[in-house]
């Protein structure tokens, strides 16, 4: 079935840092991505959809600048925090629709990213 | 606004009972409707997706079933093993197309006991 990979699954570092992750389509094309974050005992909220070639488009209450996605190719997007601060410390899970509007979500295994 | 809500929040139940989860939503429009199995610190696992035109889907033990005009669908499992504990999410796009978005239930947090 289809994967999809997500790069690092876990990540620590000091507050300020900028954090990239990446999600990769590997068996599929995707020209539309999605991140998702999820705080403890809560369910997934949609951060950002990634479009192929294109700008991502943010949901209400989420910082462009403070979220950068690219989508530069049709199997990989990236997801940077930039300058992490504690309160950016959550679980960021991206997924991927395979070929046709009705085919189902695939999501990579998550980032749990810590900020100290 | 679309609204998904999902009861329990947690069921603990002993090997071999079958159970039904229940994920309800406020805007009956939905293009369709999709169970994902998340496992303790890993990402979503899909399990069965229903179109809004299909009262129900099958995957070996799993049974989902929708009803659009009420809002409401479940998810069966039969004969449910310790294997099968999980946070159990149902999620329908918003509004009545297909753009890939989701919007999720709090989940059920199963739990089954040998």
């Amino acid at each position: 079935g289809a994967v999809v990979s997500q790069h690092p699954s876990r990540v620590i570092c000091k507050s300020g840092t900028s954090v990239k992750i990446e999600c990769r389509s590997l068996d599929f094309q995707a020209t539309t991505m999605f991140w998702y974050r999820q705080f403890p005992k809560q369910s997934l909220m949609l951060m950002a959809t990634s479009n192929e070639g294109s700008k991502a488009t943010y949901e209400q209450g989420v910082e462009k600048d403070k979220f950068l996605i690219n989508h530069a190719s049709l199997t990989l997007s990236t997801l940077t925090v930039t300058s992490a601060h504690p309160e950016d410390s959550s679980f960021y899970i991206c997924s991927a629709r395979g070929g046709g509007r009705n085919q189902p979500q695939h999501f990579g295994d998550g980032t749990r990213l810590s900020i100290l | 606004k679309q609204e998904v809500t999902q009861i329990p929040a947690a069921l603990s139940v002993p090997e071999g009972e079958n159970l039904v989860l229940n994920c309800s939503f406020t805007d009956s429009a939905i293009y369709n409707l999709q169970w994902f199995r998340q496992d303790p610190g890993k990402g979503l696992t899909s399990l069965l997706l229903i179109q809004s035109s299909q009262r129900e889907q099958t995957s070996g033990r799993l049974n989902a079933s929708l009803d659009k005009s009420s809002g409401r669908s479940t998810l069966y499992i039969a004969a449910s093993q310790p294997g099968d504990s999980a946070t159990y999410l149902c999620a329908v796009p918003p509004g009545s197309s297909n753009t890939g978005k989701l919007i999720f239930g709090q989940g059920t947090t199963l739990q089954v006991k040998p």
